[in-house]
């Protein structure tokens, strides 16, 4: 599976868009970009995942570069609650396994 | 709707017991899988279950046993603890439908003390 570079950590603004970047510039034709986060102490959550189109659903919306080598997720209104670890994971269309980096720290301010 | 849940929550154990953590779904799901997740090295895959009898080994299997007898079961057992297992362990489940929908679920994780 691709390997995946994100920033450290990050903070936005309650009640604005927060956006995380995710480099997977190794990526190859069948890998999934899949984006989880981790709110302390709790267990991974799913939000979104996409192949090469935008996706969007109730959570999160998912914008991956023409040349898949990036990707953007957005929460398009944070809120304190989404304070969170955010991981971006490369996987196989056909694999279960996912490889977890040290992701993103979002902190949502008021 | 349960969903996945784990047991026990928090566990504090010695050093050489025998120590087993229990994962149910309720989804029927195929594959299951347990991680760890220790400050500084993220979560890791210890075993995964594609199905009832079927296991394999994931990134760091060492001192740790599993069985799937059936579905909705996924019991890690470390046969003699170390204080190098004090960790959070994680269950997940996943049904692998459409193609590259494979979501993993997470179950609330256990809190395990080695002393």
């Amino acid at each position: 599976d691709a390997k995946t570079t994100q920033p450290p950590s990050m903070d936005c603004a309650e009640g604005r868009a927060a956006n995380l970047p995710c480099n997977h510039s190794t990526i190859s034709g069948n890998e999934y970009v899949y984006w989880y986060r981790q709110i302390h102490s709790q267990g991974p959550q799913y939000i979104i995942h996409g192949l090469k189109n935008n996706e969007t659903n109730e959570m999160a919306s998912l914008i991956i570069t023409e040349d898949r080598k990036s990707s953007t997720l957005i929460l398009p209104h944070a809120t304190l609650r989404d304070t969170a670890v955010y991981y971006c994971i490369v996987r196989q269309e056909y694999g279960n396994k996912l490889v977890f980096g040290a992701g993103t720290i979002l902190r949502v301010k008021s | 709707d349960a969903g996945i849940t784990q047991s026990p929550r928090y566990k504090i154990t010695e050093t050489g017991r025998q120590v087993t953590l229990m994962c149910h779904q309720t989804w029927s799901h195929s594959y299951m899988f347990w991680y760890r997740q220790d400050l500084g090295h993220g979560l890791r895959l210890i075993y995964y279950s594609a199905a009832a009898d079927i296991t394999d080994k994931g990134e760091v299997p060492d001192g740790y046993v599993v069985s799937r007898s059936k579905t909705e079961n996924f019991p890690l057992t470390l046969e003699s603890a170390t204080r190098s297992q004090t960790s959070v362990y994680f269950c997940a489940s996943s049904d692998p439908g459409l193609r590259g929908t494979d979501t993993q679920y997470f179950g609330p994780g256990t809190r395990l003390t080695v002393l």
